[in-house]
């Protein structure tokens, strides 16, 4: 059981938004933690697409947004598009811990 | 451009071990933590740990820690992660990421590796 809960399915039509969340215990999403979002296209590895809860890599549309509020973080995906259908995981990494980076379970994400 | 390129698929018997590398590219090998993170068919993302590449300290998970080595070697910049005494639970796709200074976050990732393990 992953440390870190996300909803196993959502779904929108193309050009809504969504919000995928991501909620864990103080030692998993709490002031210390920083928070990744990744995108896993089938058969490919993960792709990066926020860090420290709000930043977008360099490449990254800015359809793609995150937040964090006492211990949920969430991903908004604005303006869905077809390319956007993948699987997307939150990752807390907080120092100290025995379990350094712990991943929530993983939401599939359905473009209707 | 940064690239890890990682060894390819392997099937093993249970309890036998396996050695995946980790080729990276395109940057300062010395100067990023290597992780390994791996993921069972259908299922998500675990953590494994990590590497300092520059002094070849590691840091496992506790659920690793007895059974998984990480080393490196910094003159063909390639990590890699042996696993020994393999279950067929044990049975996933291994992946490197290096671990981005900025982003505080595994930021490139490698291809994949499947590890098979099947009497």
């Amino acid at each position: 059981q992953s440390a870190l809960t996300q909803p196993a399915s959502v779904s929108g039509s193309p050009g809504q938004s969504i919000t995928i969340s991501c909620t864990g215990d103080s030692s998993d999403l709490g002031d210390y933690s920083l928070v990744s979002w990744y995108q896993q296209q089938p058969g490919k590895a993960p792709k990066l697409m926020i860090y420290e809860g709000t930043k977008r890599p360099s490449g990254v549309s800015d359809r793609f947004s995150g937040s964090k509020s006492d211990n949920t973080a969430s991903l908004t995906i604005s303006g869905l598009q077809a390319e956007d259908e993948a699987d997307y995981y939150c990752c807390s990494y907080a120092g100290g811990r025995a379990v350094l980076v712990v991943f929530g379970g993983g939401t599939k994400l359905t473009v209707l | 451009q940064v690239q890890l390129v990682q060894s390819g698929a392997e099937v093993k018997k249970p309890g036998a071990s396996v050695k995946v590398s980790c080729e990276a590219s395109g940057y300062t090998f010395t100067s990023h933590y290597l992780a390994w993170v791996r993921q069972a068919p259908g299922q998500g993302l675990e953590w494994i740990g990590w590497i300092n590449p520059n002094s070849g300290a590691t840091s496992l998970a506790p659920n690793f820690r007895a059974w998984v080595t990480l080393t490196r070697d910094t003159s063909s910049s390639t990590a890699y992660m042996e696993l020994n005494g393999l279950k067929s639970v044990d049975t996933a796709v291994y992946f490197c990421a290096r671990w981005g200074i900025t982003t505080r976050a595994p930021d490139f990732w490698g291809q994949g590796t499947l590890v098979t393990v099947s009497s």
